[in-house]
């Protein structure tokens, strides 16, 4: 079964640390994957996506990293901000019809 | 702004009614997609168009319809209303079906429905 498994569910750090959320998957096959980021009350927003021939993508502060062998991905985030806190949401997309699976995603509150 | 636009931004109403919420697309995307979030839940899909036709249908009530239109907005129908309904309903858009690595979402604000 298609799924796609974030951790940690919720997540508070202090304004200008780094964090880490991690993305695990079990989809074949695989076509790409994309991390969202979600304002509450919001659309998500694409902030990278990553084929199975990526490694790293960067978009600012923010990192993803794919480990296509071990099927998990991270999005990690430097110096973070107040404007960060969201839920981050980890997409794959599968098949040959590229059926996107979404994540359950990780609420990120970022304190002064 | 994402180009992609919802109306109405929010509905009050009953349960046992029907309402209608619409979407229309970034100019020139031909793909539409329709989700469903609940109070502090993942974004569950519902239904994608592609150029007025069905191409994917996930976690749709019979309850729920939705079509796209030779102009390609499209109109996501509620029907049989039910507390449960409550939700956050997000269209989003994208040029393609899906497919490719660089194709993306584009969500829109969303339409918030309470049914009381």
């Amino acid at each position: 079964k298609n799924q796609v498994e974030q951790s940690p569910q919720s997540l508070i750090i202090l304004e200008g640390k780094n964090c880490t959320l991690q993305c695990n998957y079990t989809v074949s096959p695989f076509s790409n994957l994309r991390w969202y980021k979600q304002d509450t009350g919001r659309g998500p927003v694409s902030l990278t996506i990553m084929t199975f021939s990526e490694n790293t993508k960067s978009n600012g502060r923010y990192t993803a990293t794919l480990d296509a062998d071990t099927k998990q991905s991270s999005l990690h985030i430097t110096a973070s901000q107040l404007s960060d806190s969201a839920s981050y949401i980890c997409v794959v997309s599968a098949g040959s019809n590229y059926q996107l699976i979404w994540g359950a995603g990780t609420k990120l509150i970022i304190k002064p | 702004d994402s180009g992609v636009t919802q109306t109405p931004k929010h509905l009050i109403t009953a349960t046992g009614q029907r309402v209608t919420l619409r979407c229309s697309p970034r100019s020139g995307d031909l793909s539409v997609y329709w989700y469903q979030q609940s109070l502090d839940q993942g974004l569950q899909f519902l239904i994608q168009y592609y150029n007025g036709e069905e191409r994917a249908k996930g976690n749709i009530l019979e309850r729920f319809s939705a079509q796209q239109f030779p102009d390609l907005h499209s109109e996501l129908n509620l029907s049989s209303l039910e507390l449960g309904d409550s939700a956050l309903y997000f269209c989003a858009s994208s040029v393609k079906l899906g497919r490719g690595g660089d194709n993306e979402q584009f969500f829109g604000p969303g339409t918030r429905l309470t049914v009381l």
